[in-house]
């Protein structure tokens, strides 16, 4: 089946710094990828969405500048969270969705973000 | 805007009940709707997925409905057992779309 590799699955870094997440889709052409953020006890809230070659559409609300999403090839979608926040410690993952998939999206396991 | 209600957002059951989470969403123009279980600090597994033409899905015992024109779908959850216990989380999308959840259902499931 569909599978997407995320990493890392969990990292902690420094006020200031930028982090960089990746998804690679290692057994379908992912066409279009979906970021979301999941806050504890909280659903997941759709941040952007990606399609390959384009510039990603970001939800209302969301900070493009900060949350760099890059969509350069088919199998490999990145969030990049740019001078990073306490406030952005989350819970990150990704969904992708292949051209000839119209059975569900397939997720990544997710990236644990801790700022300190 | 569609949005995603799930009833009730915690459950408390003995091992050996049956049970039943609810999914309601706004907007009927479907193309898909999808059940997954989340356990604390992990990713989603994939359980059910209903197209908008199908009205049930069954995987072992798991088995989901959709009443599309009313906008409900529903987990029942056949002699749960502790390793039940998890978020279970209700999605929709239209064609092509991202899928929008809802806030979940925690189960708790005793022996």
């Amino acid at each position: 089946g569909a599978v997407v590799s995320q990493h890392p699955s969990w990292v902690i870094c420094k006020s200031g710094t930028s982090v960089k997440i990746e998804c690679r889709s290692l057994d379908f052409q992912a066409t279009t990828m979906f970021w979301y953020r999941q806050f504890p006890k909280q659903s997941l809230m759709l941040m952007a969405t990606s399609n390959e070659g384009s510039k990603a559409t970001y939800e209302q609300g969301v900070e493009k500048d900060k949350f760099l999403i890059n969509h350069a090839s088919l199998t490999l979608s990145t969030l990049t969270v740019t001078s990073a926040h306490p406030e952005d410690s989350s819970f990150y993952i990704c969904s992708a969705r292949g051209q000839l998939t119209n059975y569900g999206y397939t997720f990544g396991s997710g990236t644990r973000l801790t700022v300190v | 805007k569609q949005e995603v209600t799930q009833i009730p957002a915690a459950l408390s059951v003995p091992e050996g009940e049956n049970l039943v989470l609810n999914c309601s969403f706004t907007d009927s123009a479907i193309y898909n709707l999808q059940w997954f279980r989340q356990d604390p600090g992990k990713g989603l597994t994939s359980l059910l997925l209903i197209q908008s033409s199908q009205r049930e899905q069954t995987s072992g015992r798991l088995n989901a409905s959709l009443d599309k024109s009313s906008g409900r779908s529903t987990l029942y959850i056949a002699a749960s057992q502790p390793g039940d216990s998890a978020t279970y989380l209700c999605a929709v999308n239209e064609a092509g779309t991202a899928l929008i959840f809802g806030k979940g259902t925690t189960l708790s499931v005793s022996s």
